[in-house]
């Protein structure tokens, strides 16, 4: 166990509806990032929030927002699904700062499947 | 703009011996580096990290080798188990942009003990 939670595990819906990822941090982590990582492909950054701020954004779609609560865990919020968005979506936590060797923490992941 | 590259998408050695994974990076601002292992299913598991001040350090079973000159990066795995088998993912980060800790990682590659 990794310390980082993400529920659920498995998520199967239809295009064209919204679904809400959940992740909680290591305990202590107050940075919070995610990752989409399609089939055989590496990790692509969406988001990463800081104590509640939003403070990084890669190629997130229009239709994906997340956040982060005042508790330090997030939602990653996907609407208007489409079969490409099929994958697998991870949660991240660090402490303040990865520079002193603890590296990110990842979670075990949802994997979403959109039919 | 950033991107982390790996030369081989897959490997095969045969157990017992050491592996070798590479990886090439083009961010010369990148100043901290990550190896992850990801089994089948799981999140990705942090190996090995190395900052660019310095160009070896080793682990238990696993080194890793930062060349800054030719950004370069390499994971070194002695002796391997079939627990070994695996996808390797390098990840890059620049530090300076501290709060904007977001890895981008390579498109990893898996690594088959034989038997």
């Amino acid at each position: 166990d990794s310390g980082v939670t993400q529920t659920p595990k498995h998520l199967i819906t239809a295009t064209g509806q919204r679904v809400t990822l959940r992740c909680s941090p290591r305990s202590g982590d107050l940075s919070v990032y995610w990752y989409q990582q399609s089939l055989d492909q590496g990790l692509q950054f969406l988001i990463q929030y800081y104590n509640g701020e939003e403070r990084a954004k890669g190629n997130i779609l229009e239709r994906f927002s997340a956040q982060q609560f005042p508790d330090l865990h997030s939602e990653l919020n996907l609407s208007s699904l489409e079969l490409g968005d099929s994958a697998l979506y991870f949660c991240a936590s660090s402490p303040r700062s990865t520079y002193f060797g603890t590296g990110y923490t990842f979670g075990s992941g949802t994997r979403l499947t959109v039919v | 703009g950033e991107s982390v590259g790996l030369h081989l998408p897959t490997l095969s050695v045969q157990e017992g011996d050491n592996s070798i994974i590479n990886c090439a990076y083009s961010n010369s601002a990148s100043d901290y580096f990550i190896w992850y292992k990801q089994e089948s299913g799981k999140g990705p598991q942090f190996i090995i990290d190395i900052r660019s001040n310095m160009d070896k350090r080793q682990g238990q079973r696993v080194t890793v080798l930062l060349n800054k000159t030719v950004k370069h990066l390499s994971l070194q795995i002695a002796a391997t188990q079939p627990g070994d088998s695996a996808v390797y993912f390098c990840a890059e980060l620049n530090t300076v942009n501290f709060g904007n800790e977001k890895l981008t990682f390579g498109t990893g590659t898996r690594l088959t003990i034989i038997p």
